[in-house]
C-alpha cells in the first residue's frame, strides 16, 4: 500500500523556472493537501481540495497554482519560481478535511 | 480563524526524565486536537488525536477546554522519541487542519 506518493523527491530550479509537483494518493481519500514546511514555520498550507473538482487557497497560495486531476491525484505549479520558494513540499490527503491526514515524504526543492 | 500555539521550537530532556510537550490553541468551534510527529528520514504522521483518548507509544494528551490546551505527556523519555512533534487543530466537520510550528523533541542519553 503506497499511501500518499509525491515527485520529484529533490529538484533545483533556477529563478523563474516553472515545474509541477505531482502528488498521487491510493486511499480512495477525498481531501488531499500541499503544505510546505520551513525552520521556525512550521507546516503552513498553500493550497487544498476538499473533494474532487474544487480546491481552495490555504495560508500562503501566492506563487502557486494546483490543479485536482481526479480523485487520486493533486498537482502544485509553480510558474516562476524564487528563492523565497524553496522550502520542502508535503502532499497529503485525508478522508475528508479535518479528519486524519496522511503524508507523503516531501520533495526537497531549491531554487536559485 | 483556528491557531495553534507551540511556544517551544527545541525541548532537551534527560532519557527516563518526564516529557510535556505544549500545545494552546484557538478555534471558532467544536475542536478536534491531533499530535502529528516526524521521525529522522521518515513521513510526517498521526500520533495520537484527543477523540480517540487512548496512549500511543506511551504519550497521552488531554484536551483542557478551559485553558484551550492538548499538551503532549509522556512519564519516562526513550531516545526514541527525538523527534519533531506538531500539534494540530480542526474546527471539525469538514474544516481543514491547522498546524503549530513544531517543537523539537530531543532525548539525551
Amino acid at each position: 500500500n503506497a499511501g500518499v506518493t509525491q515527485t520529484p523527491k529533490f529538484q533545483v530550479l533556477k529563478t523563474g523556472q516553472s515545474m509541477t509537483l505531482q502528488c498521487a494518493q491510493d486511499m480512495n481519500h477525498n481531501s488531499m493537501y500541499w503544505y510546505r514546511q520551513d525552520p521556525g514555520m512550521g507546516l503552513r498550507l498553500i493550497y487544498y481540495s476538499a473533494s474532487e473538482g474544487t480546491t481552495d487557497k490555504g495560508e500562503v497560495p501566492n506563487g502557486y497554482n494546483v490543479s485536482r486531476l481526479n480523485k487520486r491525484e493533486f498537482s502544485l505549479r509553480l510558474e516562476s519560481a524564487a528563492p523565497s520558494q524553496t522550502s520542502v513540499y508535503f502532499c497529503a490527503s485525508s478522508a475528508s478535511t479535518g479528519n486524519t491526514i496522511y503524508f507523503g515524504e516531501g520533495s526537497w526543492l531549491t531554487v536559485v | 480563524a483556528q491557531r495553534v500555539t507551540q511556544p517551544e521550537k527545541l525541548l532537551s530532556v534527560f532519557k527516563g526524565a518526564p516529557v510535556e510537550l505544549k500545545c494552546n490553541y484557538s478555534y471558532s468551534g467544536s475542536p478536534e486536537l491531533f499530535w502529528y510527529v516526524q521521525y529522522s528520514r521518515q513521513r510526517l504522521q498521526l500520533l495520537l488525536r484527543h477523540i480517540s483518548r487512548e496512549s500511543i507509544k506511551g504519550f497521552t494528551a488531554d484536551l483542557n477546554k478551559g485553558e484551550t490546551s492538548f499538551h503532549l505527556k509522556k512519564p519516562f523519555a526513550q531516545e526514541e522519541d527525538s523527534a519533531m512533534y506538531y500539534c494540530a487543530v480542526s474546527s471539525g466537520g469538514y474544516q481543514k487542519v491547522t498546524f503549530g510550528i513544531g517543537t523539537k523533541l530531543q532525548v539525551i542519553p
